[in-house]
């Protein structure tokens, strides 16, 4: 009931182009969906999140969009650049409790 | 404003040895977490404090891992022993969690403690 799901785990992508990361979720307790990104060496940090009564929310090149009746949610990267080239993780809250997917290694090729 | 700060950066031990991870969260930050994430898996919450109380432990493996965060501000992560599988990074976050929580209080990660158990 705590799992959050998703795919792929790793995708190469050609600079310019979109990259897209899919999430899916049980808990219908969860009631806060941020995306983080990792690089190497270094901690998560926040990137991007959704309230699930919004169906879509967009910050520069990055959007999220959330499915509430399908419990799916997933992130594009519009115009991705080499310098995006990290791991993103998904997740979802409930209370202040964070629960993390497995991961998507993002590779931008220049 | 500073980040979250924590030591060592590195480690490596032989299994059944012992280790203490050090962290010291942004300032103010009432709530602190431990995670533990596995190569190639997401973070995984061990532990997690409000101000210094516990608050969940539920997933962290009390027979060998204990922490504790003394008048509320830094914190200290422990295994004793430890096991082969207890290689991962060690990540320390804190949040601010303005009385009552939120789902929505960023959490913010410190850069981790490699432990390579051999």
């Amino acid at each position: 009931q705590q799992q959050v799901k998703q795919s792929p785990q790793s995708l190469i992508v050609q600079k310019g182009g979109i990259s897209i990361i899919n999430c899916a979720y049980e808990n219908t307790a969860f009631d806060y969906f941020p995306w983080y990104q990792q690089f190497p060496g270094k901690g998560p940090a926040l990137l991007i999140a959704i309230r699930p009564d919004v169906s879509e929310k967009k910050e520069g090149r990055f959007t999220i969009s959330f499915n509430k009746s399908a419990k799916q949610f997933s992130l594009h990267i519009m115009d991705s650049q080499p310098g995006d080239s990290a791991t993103y993780f998904c997740a979802a809250t409930s209370g202040s409790r964070l629960t993390f997917g497995e991961g998507t290694q993002l590779t931008v090729n220049p | 404003e500073a980040g979250v700060a924590q030591s060592p950066r590195y480690k490596i031990i032989e299994k059944r040895q012992s280790v203490a991870f050090w962290c010291n969260p942004i300032s103010g930050h009432a709530t602190l977490y431990w995670y533990q994430q596995i190569l190639g898996q997401g973070p995984k919450l061990l532990i997690q404090f409000q101000n210094n109380g516990v608050v969940d432990d539920s997933q962290l493996p009390k027979d060998r891992f204990s922490a504790e965060r003394l008048k509320g501000v830094d914190s200290t992560l422990k295994i004793q022993p430890a096991k082969l599988e207890d290689s991962a990074v060690y990540l320390c976050a804190s949040s601010l969690d303005r009385f009552p929580v939120t789902s929505t209080d960023t959490q913010y990660f410190g850069p981790g403690t490699r432990l390579t158990v051999l």
